[in-house]
């Protein structure tokens, strides 16, 4: 199947300093990305969509201003956690749609985020 | 918006058979997965139906009813392996008009011997 490679598996960080997690389709065209958060025994919840030379779709709550995404190719999205807060901390997870494809089934690996 | 349920734990044995349900309600339907997902891992895909009725893939398969919003996720000769979150999603139609997958709270499966 595809693969989404995401970088870095896990980072820690001090509050107030930004982080950038990538995502990367290794295989494929992915001309959608998506962003996801989960927090401890919680379920998947669904950032931003990611769309390659457009601006994210940002689901409601989420702050456009604090995840900044960037999808300047049809193999790498960006995450950027601005002005991290501990608050911020949880697993990132993108995952990408092969370009024409019905399904996003391929997720990265996920990234550990610990704002401290 | 959309809503999913799911149990949120079970337990099996060991070369039994389980099934995992998964109730939702949505606008415009256009598909139903199921993931794996182990502690601290990015979820797997497992299975995706679009059409009512019975995928099977090795062990495992998945049941899809659209009329009554309802799908399962069936193990067979379960392996301590199986052991994880199950993930049930479902791909509709949001408030905003377009399309997004939203997850379930996922079924925590634990296999013992």
């Amino acid at each position: 199947g595809a693969v989404v490679s995401q970088h870095p598996s896990w980072v820690i960080c001090k509050s107030g300093t930004s982080v950038k997690i990538e995502c990367r389709s290794l295989d494929f065209q992915a001309t959608t990305m998506f962003w996801y958060r989960q927090f401890p025994k919680q379920s998947l919840m669904l950032m931003a969509t990611s769309n390659e030379g457009s601006k994210a779709t940002y689901e409601q709550g989420v702050e456009k201003d604090k995840f900044l995404i960037n999808h300047a190719s049809l193999t790498l999205s960006t995450l950027t956690v601005t002005s991290a807060h501990p608050e911020d901390s949880s697993f990132y997870i993108c995952s990408a749609r092969v370009s024409g494809g019905l399904t996003e089934a391929f997720f990265g690996q996920g990234t550990r985020l610990t704002v401290v | 918006g959309q809503n999913i349920d799911q149990p949120t734990e079970m337990t099996a044995t060991e070369g039994a058979i389980v099934q995992i349900n998964c109730t939702y309600q949505t606008s415009g339907f256009n598909g139903l997965f199921w993931y794996q997902q182990h502690a601290g891992e990015a979820p797997t895909f497992l299975s995706y139906n679009v059409l009512d009725g019975l995928e099977e893939k090795g062990r495992f398969s998945s049941f899809l009813s659209r009329s009554k919003g309802y799908s399962y996720l069936l193990l067979k000769e379960l392996q301590m392996k199986d052991s994880a979150s199950y993930l049930c999603a479902v791909r509709g139609t949001n408030s905003g008009g377009y399309q997004k997958v939203t997850f379930g709270t996922g079924t925590k499966l634990q296999v013992i011997p």
